[in-house]
């Protein structure tokens, strides 16, 4: 089915470590996001992607970086993990920055750092 | 400023009676859209519904159905007879220009 693929779908790091979350969609869209889901939050937009060969911050991007690597795939990089990050991470795609339609989301990266 | 207030956090409700959940926004805009997100157990999120800030009309779909009142700046779901298949986290959201702005979510639990 189409859609967004995130993975891996858990993970655990020790602090300090790097890890990658991978996201990939089929349907052709321009824009993609990550997104961090924390109790008491609601979600929070972490990086964004206008169109391929674009990336900008959102509400909190400190301690990650990303990378927009073609059309499809948008990349989640935390290049030393701390616990703080502890996390569940969602990648959404729509069909551009100011589409009316919501976002496709991934099924989500639940994160530990310990 | 853009924001979405879920003020119920958790509700619990008894299998077959119907709940509304909550959703006040605010924003300066004139167009903008809302969104309404499920996100079961199994932590997806699925998409619900869209409305744009020209339509009011109410919509129904099923046993779901959501009030959009710009009077009052809210748009609130309600579901009819509920179900344990109901059981899960809603978000509401409010699109405007290029955000996505999301509310804490409303955590429902249908007891059998």
């Amino acid at each position: 089915n189409a859609g967004v693929t995130q993975t891996p779908k858990f993970q655990v790091l020790k602090t300090g470590q790097s890890m990658t979350l991978q996201c990939a969609q089929d349907m052709n869209h321009n824009s993609m996001y990550w997104y961090r889901q924390d109790p008491g939050m609601g979600l929070r937009l972490i990086y964004y992607s206008a169109s391929e060969g674009t990336t900008d911050k959102g509400e909190v991007p400190n301690g990650y970086n990303v990378s927009r690597l073609n059309k499809r795939e948008f990349s989640l990089r935390l290049e030393s993990a701390a616990p703080s990050q502890t996390s569940v991470y969602f990648c959404a795609s729509s069909v551009h920055l100011t589409s009316s339609s919501g976002y496709t989301f991934g099924s989500g990266t639940r994160l530990t750092v310990v | 400023a853009q924001k979405v207030t879920q003020a119920q956090t958790e509700i619990s409700v008894v299998e077959k009676e119907d709940v509304t959940l909550d959703c006040v926004y605010e924003t300066r805009d004139t167009t903008y859209y809302l969104f309404w997100y499920k996100q079961p157990p199994s932590g997806e999120l699925v998409f619900l519904i869209r409305r744009n800030s020209f339509d009011e009309q109410n919509e129904i779909s099923g046993r779901y159905s959501w009030n959009f009142q710009k009077s009052t700046s809210s748009f609130n779901f309600t579901i009819t007879a509920s179900q344990v298949v109901d059981s899960a986290v809603y978000f509401c959201a409010l699109k405007s220009g290029n955000q996505f702005y999301f509310g804490t979510g409303t955590s429902l639990t249908v007891i059998p």
